[in-house]
């Protein structure tokens, strides 16, 4: 089942807002990715985190591996309309190789 | 280069029909994957091929069938399609079963009546 906690489920914010989300499990998760998954479209690799407290960025987005290796953060800064679209952590247990599990997702809505 | 293609786009099916959603990928990946999307649930496993040759089930492979016909494609079938297979089906590849990165079709909206 489920063994990944996004929040939050949904966001509508203004145009130029900062944005932040995050994904919590039960379990340590080896690896971390956050991927975007634009309406129609099937999602896309964003940011792939494989430490603990490693900090990466990709342009405006900043996700972070959790300490306790549980959970993940992503931010996004000066949000633009393109951003719009459903936000997926993923984490995978085992660096040997095993299924990814993913969050629920959150829905980001930014209002021009 | 295409990436990883998933025909059709959209299909309605009465129940108890049957179909084949078809994935092709042109990366030279020998991994291939099978997700179901339904709200609220993110992204489930149905079913992956680690390599060509081997097929296993994920995390809700009840109703569907799988095919690795070669390492380019990958196929899931519905033998007898139930309104709880409503849902938008992703094939994804990645370039082998350790790689995490996973990269995936624009989806098949399935309307099951």
């Amino acid at each position: 089942g489920q063994q990944l906690n996004q929040s939050p489920q949904s966001m509508f914010i203004q145009e130029g807002e900062d944005v932040s989300m995050n994904c919590t499990s039960s379990s340590i998760f080896n690896t971390w990715l956050w991927y975007k998954q634009d309406p129609g479209e099937g999602p896309v690799l964003l940011i792939a985190l494989y430490k603990a407290g490693e900090l990466t960025s990709n342009g405006r987005l900043t996700a972070q591996f959790g300490i306790t290796r549980k959970d993940s953060f992503l931010n996004i800064s000066a949000s633009i309309p393109s951003d719009v679209g459903i936000y997926f952590c993923a984490g995978q247990r085992e660096t040997s190789g095993s299924r990814l599990t993913f969050g629920e997702g959150t829905q980001l809505t930014v209002n021009p | 280069n295409a990436g990883v293609t998933q025909t059709p786009k959209f299909q309605v099916l009465k129940t108890g029909q049957s179909m084949t959603l078809q994935c092709a990928q042109d990366m030279n990946h020998n991994s291939m994957y099978w997700y179901r999307q339904d709200p609220g649930m993110g992204l489930r496993l149905i079913y992956y091929s680690a390599s060509e040759g081997t097929t296993d089930k994920g995390e809700v492979p009840n109703g569907y069938n799988v095919s690795r016909l070669n390492k380019r494609e990958f196929s899931l079938r519905l033998e007898s399609a139930a309104p709880s297979q409503t849902s938008v089906y992703f094939c994804a590849s990645s370039e082998d079963w350790v790689n995490e990165k996973l990269f995936f079709g624009s989806g098949t909206q399935l309307s099951v009546l």
